[in-house]
């Protein structure tokens, strides 16, 4: 089945610095990618997700890159600020669609 | 807005105890998850269920137990509560394969 690994654990960053976090997968036949934010005592939202027919994608701050081949995945934060604090979770969805593997999770830290 | 609405925030059970975790959403949506989140380990998928009557075990069914009798309702049940299951207990929905899960507020259950 997949498996999805995420890196780093923990992420500290300065306000206004980039925060990147990496993702790896093995199912290569998985075509859906998302990303939650889980803050304190809250549940995980969506906050992006890309399909494997888009190379890159963008909202706002937020950016995530897919690369099939490598089968890797990663968001990218750019100007970070306080509120960006919060568990970050990758996820891919395996082939059939219904089954979503997350990975570990990295906890972000934005200091003021 | 979807929601997804967990009955209880806080459990505690004894040993050998069998327990109900409910889950319910509003949106009509086909496929309903229960998770498990531990920290440093992400959240890990028990059961899913894709249809009323229908359900798939995840990563970790071993103890556990579901039911689905109606579309908008989606159980979890610990048959004889042990320790190893204290944890956060995460229910979820999803309107279609390859879409945005909608996550409950969470139950902390501890086991005593």
């Amino acid at each position: 089945g997949e498996n999805v690994e995420q890196h780093p654990s923990t992420l500290s960053v300065q306000e206004g610095d980039s925060a990147v976090i990496k993702c790896t997968y093995s199912d290569s036949a998985s075509n859906y990618f998302p990303w939650y934010k889980q803050e304190l005592g809250k549940r995980p939202q969506l906050i992006i997700d890309i399909r494997s027919n888009v190379g890159e994608k963008k909202d706002q701050r937020i950016a995530v890159t897919l690369n099939k081949t490598a089968k890797h995945f990663s968001l990218h934060i750019t100007e970070t600020q306080p509120e960006d604090s919060a568990v970050y979770f990758c996820a891919a969805e395996e082939t059939g669609g219904f089954k979503t593997i997350f990975g570990a999770g990295t906890r972000l830290f934005v200091k003021a | 807005d979807v929601k997804v609405t967990q009955s209880s925030r806080y459990l505690v059970k004894r040993t050998g105890e069998k327990v109900f975790l409910e889950c319910v959403q509003d949106m009509d949506h086909e496929n309903m998850f229960w998770y498990r989140q531990d920290p440093g380990l992400g959240l890990r998928l028990i059961y899913f269920s894709y249809d009323v009557k229908m359900k798939e075990k995840g990563d970790i069914p071993e103890g556990y137990s579901v039911s689905r009798e109606k579309k908008e309702r989606f159980s979890l049940i610990l048959e004889s509560a042990s320790t190893n299951q204290t944890s956060m207990y995460l229910c979820a929905s999803s309107f279609l394969e390859n879409t945005e899960a909608f996550f409950g507020q969470g139950t902390r259950l501890t086991v005593v």
